[in-house]
């Protein structure tokens, strides 16, 4: 199975900073990972796929990058919404393996 | 607007049964694949279960694979997992999610969820 390791799992930041979060993948996933948002008491929001595709709705400053095993998501200036946990999720087709990370927590400072 | 509302979630005995369902709306439910996704107590997300748009194929993670069954209903636009021989680590919330393309295994769109405990 492919794990996912993101990092930091907490990244304490002022609203209007730049964020970083990195998510690492045991094998090469190829361009095949997506970014999530998530906030208390909700279900995940699809942020970005396929590495740097911005969902349907997704705000610009929102932005990922990477392939094989690498990848980030930025948050270019943080805004006070954007505060929330983030994950990461790496994918095939058929037979489909589905994983997510363990999550990278963007708390106010 | 896209929905989907789960049902179902109890609290069960290990060994015990369970049947979530989901009801969609807001999308042509047959052009997409579909999935059941789990969360722990905690953060941890785990995928469960897909189903492709017309129910011939279906896929389950290892640790759930001959205790669980999704099925689908395209006729009620309605998703389901049968859930049988429960393990206390089967507790988590459940959520429906649909497909952002027949088959892309990505999430576009989430219910809410539904919480199963399995507990004595």
């Amino acid at each position: 199975e492919i794990v996912l390791t993101q990092s930091p799992a907490t990244l304490s930041l002022t609203p209007g900073e730049r964020a970083t979060l990195s998510c690492r993948a045991s094998q090469s996933v190829g361009s095949y990972l997506a970014w999530y948002q998530q906030k208390p008491g909700q279900a995940p929001r699809l942020l970005i796929y396929d590495a740097s595709n911005r969902a349907t709705g997704i705000p610009a400053r929102f932005s990922g990058s990477g392939s094989g095993t690498a990848f980030t998501l930025t948050i270019s200036s943080l805004e006070p919404e954007d505060f929330a946990i983030y994950f990461c999720q790496q994918r095939t087709n058929w037979p489909p393996t589905i994983t997510f990370g363990g999550g990278t927590k963007v708390e106010i400072k | 607007e896209v929905q989907l509302v789960e049902s179902g979630g109890v609290v069960v005995q290990p060994g015990g049964s369970l049947r979530l369902s989901c009801v969609a709306s807001g999308f042509t439910f047959d052009d997409y694949s579909m999935h059941w996704v789990r969360q722990r107590p905690g953060t941890d997300l785990e995928w469960v279960s897909l189903i492709i748009w017309d129910g011939s194929r279906t896929h389950y993670r290892d640790s759930v694979k001959g205790r669980f069954t999704i099925s689908r209903d395209n006729s009620k636009n309605s998703l389901y997992l049968q859930m049988d021989s429960l393990r206390t680590e089967d507790t988590a919330l459940y959520y429906c999610a649909k497909d952002r393309g027949h088959s892309s295994n990505y999430f576009d769109n989430w219910g809410q969820g539904t919480l199963v405990t399995v507990s004595s």
